[in-house]
């Protein structure tokens, strides 16, 4: 299994250029999510969907969309991009029938100039 | 005021000491989960765990649910434990996780 796979790794746009993060997992896992990391905060929840057709915003959803057409695949679009969305990005996956412990992809560290 | 916070903030120590990480929670919670992230940003899962106390290797957790509080411990620590910890608390059967800000450890040889 590869787990929970993210791509790109990193990625530089400029103020209002849009982009999609890819996020895949192949452990049937219902339940799928977003964060963003910033230096000396913890992990945010962007949005997440708790199954295929099924997504909800988190705590910090401004300025994204969300997806879930498969239970394998849950991109990420940044709509217009802002300096203030620079961060590293982490894709998760979770199944009840695993307790809800927390896959994570390995990151993807974005930057906006 | 956070409802997950972690102590201390910052930890550094020689190796071969007792490591003790604190995580204490203001809400009602039904399981915590502890995770490491290194230097090389990858999160992982250590324990989860809604009661009692969990080893693996060199690392144990304890929860003690009435009085909200868990704690990491590393026994016999080693530059390689170096990373940041974090806790997140479980609500209920809430698919949400509330997490804790982390505690950067590093142990020096």
């Amino acid at each position: 299994n590869a787990g929970v796979t993210q791509t790109p790794k990193f990625q530089v746009l400029k103020t209002g250029q849009s982009m999609t993060l890819q996020c895949a997992q192949d452990m049937n896992h219902e339940y799928m999510s977003w964060y963003r990391q910033d230096p000396g905060m913890g992990l945010r929840l962007i949005h997440y969907s708790v199954g295929a057709g099924i997504t909800d915003q988190g705590e910090v959803p401004n300025g994204y969309n969300v997806s879930r057409s498969t239970t394998e695949d849950f991109p990420l679009r940044l709509l217009s991009a802002a300096p203030s969305q620079t961060s590293v990005y982490f894709c998760a996956s979770s199944s009840p029938g695993h307790l809800y412990e927390q896959y994570f992809g390995p990151g993807t560290r974005l930057t906006v100039t | 005021k956070n409802e997950v916070e972690q102590s201390p903030q910052n930890l550094t120590a020689q190796e071969g000491e007792f490591i003790t990480i604190n995580c204490s929670y203001s809400v009602g919670i039904s399981a915590l989960h502890w995770l490491q992230q290194h230097p090389g940003g990858g999160i992982v899962s250590l324990f989860m765990l809604s009661s009692g106390k969990k080893k693996h290797g060199r690392l144990i957790a304890t929860i003690n649910i009435q009085e909200k509080h868990s704690s990491l411990h590393i026994t016999a620590s080693h530059p390689r434990d170096s990373a940041v910890y974090i806790c997140a608390g479980r609500e209920g059967s809430n698919y949400q996780l509330i997490w804790g800000a982390g505690t950067k450890l590093i142990i020096k040889p």
